[in-house]
């Protein structure tokens, strides 16, 4: 069992649609929590930090329950250019990354 | 802002081959970590370095060896290369003692024959 799960996808949504993504990790010694984007043969780049009490930075919404080791990120008002793999990372005490297998977003016009 | 480099960024080799892989971590960055992206797989960590010791080691082949470099640079080292092999090798860096977020460099994909 891989230590982060996520639902592979993909999901195909419309221009406009709101959009979410599920996460599970297993490791309850996790510290610090992270939404990365990879577009096709690109580097993850970060796309938000996830905090105890939620975040929000534009049209993205992360959450994070530490009790169920769960992780959100939501997506509002899809843009076609929000097409990408989403991965859900974790890192523990010596901060290596520990990816989930990534979701596929593909948003139609 | 300046960002990791990583070359090269393209790399073909023959099998039982060598390869160098080398990485320049953003500037002020101490930490450097190797990651390595099969297809069709999420990156899977390889080894990192603080201070130029290694600080953590994953799953990483013996015939893999990596160091840092005095100006904080990294290489990673690759012998007897197997098909297998051929993925994407991202280098990410950061710094000890600021925030927790690590910057990737654009990778270097490596395809073995």
């Amino acid at each position: 069992r891989k230590e982060v799960e996520q639902d592979p996808g993909p999901f195909n949504v419309p221009e406009g649609a709101t959009v979410a993504f599920n996460c599970t990790y297993s490791n309850s010694a996790s510290q610090s929590f992270f939404w990365y984007r990879q577009d096709c043969r690109k580097e993850p780049k970060l796309l938000m930090s996830v905090y105890s009490s939620g975040n929000e930075d534009g049209r993205f919404t992360a959450q994070l329950n530490r009790a169920s080791q769960y992780i959100s990120l939501l997506i509002r008002d899809s843009k076609l250019s929000d097409s990408a793999t989403y991965l859900c990372v974790v890192n523990d005490s010596s901060y290596k990354l520990i990816f989930g297998s990534g979701t596929r977003l593909l948003v139609r016009p | 802002a300046a960002g990791v480099i990583q070359s090269p960024r393209h790399l073909i080799k023959e099998k039982r081959e060598t390869a160098t892989l080398k990485c320049y971590p953003i500037p002020r960055h101490d930490t450097v970590y190797w990651y390595q992206q099969g297809p069709g797989q999420d990156p899977q960590f390889l080894i990192s370095f603080y201070e130029k010791m290694q600080s953590d080691k994953g799953s990483i082949p013996d015939r893999f060896s990596a160091q840092q470099f005095s100006d904080y640079h990294s290489e990673l080292n690759m012998s007897s290369l197997e098909l297998g092999d051929s993925a994407l090798y991202f280098c990410a860096s950061r710094t000890a003692r600021a925030a927790e977020t690590q910057y990737f460099g654009p990778g270097t994909r490596l395809l073995v024959l």
